[in-house]
């Protein structure tokens, strides 16, 4: 079946470390993103990828950092700049990028605070 | 930046048709109507968008506006399964983005 797998389903932070949450999709999809999702709250853009080494700013992009050196991979790193970082985080894929084809989801990386 | 406005909640008795509103006022000409739900602790799963005329799929029917100010999700015989939170988004022109806002909340009593 083709997806996207986002690893670990759970995530606990120490104050002061970067962890680095996984996201592969086998969809063939050009165009990758990463959502933030706060209790009661809509999602918000972070990074996107349009493309294999590129990758552009979303709408709160400070604290984070990513990465698209395959097609299929793009991991996202809550570093120890991001003050508050507790969320659940989604990723998604679309077939590409400037089109009108939906978005696909995993099933987020729930990431908490120690 | 355009945006959407959903209420918050609803409720719909199960097997009975369920009309979820949305307005998008500031709309612009190339932005498409996406439609999203999200069961609790997954991610969003897509359900329909359209750009002008009403489109029809195996899980539900998108009503727009003719001035496209505003737009319908039509669940046709609610179930149990369709409870969930509903996001009305719009695409903006560029493709690269999805603005999500809080959603409806859909409780199906049985």
């Amino acid at each position: 079946d083709g997806g996207i797998t986002q690893s670990p389903k759970y995530l606990f932070r120490k104050e002061g470390q970067n962890v680095t949450l996984s996201c592969e999709q086998n969809l063939n999809h050009d165009a990758m993103y990463w959502y933030r999702q706060d209790p009661g709250q809509g999602l918000r853009l972070i990074y996107y990828s349009q493309i294999v080494n590129d990758f552009q700013k979303g709408d709160i992009a400070e604290g984070y950092s990513v990465s698209r050196e395959k097609k299929e991979s793009f991991p996202l790193t809550v570093t120890s700049a991001q003050k508050n970082p507790t969320a659940f985080y989604l990723c998604a894929s679309s077939v590409r990028p400037y089109s009108n084809q939906p978005q696909h989801f995993g099933d987020g990386t729930r990431l908490s605070i120690l | 930046d355009a945006k959407t406005t959903q209420p918050n909640s609803m409720e719909s008795n199960e097997e009975e048709p369920v009309h979820l509103p949305c307005n998008h006022s500031t709309i612009s000409g190339t932005d498409y109507i996406h439609w999203y739900r999200q069961l609790p602790s997954q991610g969003p799963e897509y359900v329909i968008h359209g750009l002008t005329s009403n489109v029809n799929n195996r899980m539900a029917s998108l009503a727009i506006a003719e001035d496209r100010k505003s737009s319908t999700l039509i669940l046709h015989r609610a179930t149990l399964r369709d409870a969930a939170v509903y996001y009305c988004i719009l695409r903006d022109h560029t493709g690269n983005q999805f603005y999500f806002g809080t959603g409806t909340s859909l409780t199906v009593i049985p």
